[in-house]
């Protein structure tokens, strides 16, 4: 069964103290590895987009990087507008198009 | 573009009721999904739909649930008869067939059953 863990549930980070998140998948064959960031009453919004093992993609203060057992998403220098949670989800070949979620991480950021 | 389109955002209703959600893609997206947003659960895929023919509704909890897709900009989720257990956030999304560069979600209803 496919499956997507996110660690940790919850992170409070201060402001420009770095520090990753984790998404450890199983899925019989990626067809790629997407992270999200959801705010409090929001839908989800699209970050990154991750094909395969060594990709490495980067968005402000924002990194994802990927293996073949997991995506972690570094972030550097925190400013407390980060704060949110962040959803990783995997799309397997054999399940088309449609995407399948973790629990996420809620980052909190203090100034 | 006005992004994806979701009503009501807010739904309180009686157990016993029916609730049908509504749901506008983006113009131009002939993929649709809806998703059930839990604490307990997360993010969970209900039905998805490609060039309004449903695919997948592998997801949907039981009879009660029912979805629709009559034409490219229009879709419907309808709960008959609704139960407490069903209160979540409900999202749609909506994405072009085989190009990953993810789903835009809309703002979510949230449903309430009391």
């Amino acid at each position: 069964e496919d499956q997507v863990t996110q660690s940790p549930e919850a992170l409070r980070l201060q402001e420009g103290e770095s520090s990753s998140l984790n998404c450890s998948y199983t899925v019989s064959g990626l067809r790629g590895l997407f992270w999200y960031r959801q705010d409090p009453g929001k839908g989800p919004e699209f970050l990154f987009t991750l094909y395969s093992a060594g990709e490495e993609k980067e968005k402000e203060r924002l990194k994802a990087t990927l293996t073949k057992k997991e995506s972690f998403l570094h972030i550097t220098a925190p400013k407390p507008e980060d704060s949110a949670t962040y959803l990783c989800a995997v799309q397997a070949r054999q399940a088309g198009t449609a995407l399948i979620f973790g629990k996420g991480t809620t980052l909190s950021v203090s100034s | 573009d006005a992004g994806v389109i979701q009503s009501p955002r807010h739904e309180v209703t009686e157990m016993g009721q029916e609730v049908t959600l509504r749901c506008k893609p983006i113009s131009g997206h002939n993929s649709l999904f809806w998703y059930r947003q839990t604490m307990m659960r997360g993010l969970e895929l209900l039905i998805y739909f490609n060039n309004n023919v449903p695919i997948d509704d592998s997801g949907m909890p039981e009879d009660r649930f029912s979805a629709k897709m009559p034409n490219a900009s229009f879709s419907t989720l309808k709960i008959q008869p609704s139960e407490p257990r069903d209160s979540a956030v409900y999202f749609c999304a909506s994405s072009l067939v085989g190009i990953n560069y993810g789903y835009t979600f809309g703002s979510g209803t949230r449903l309430t059953v009391v």
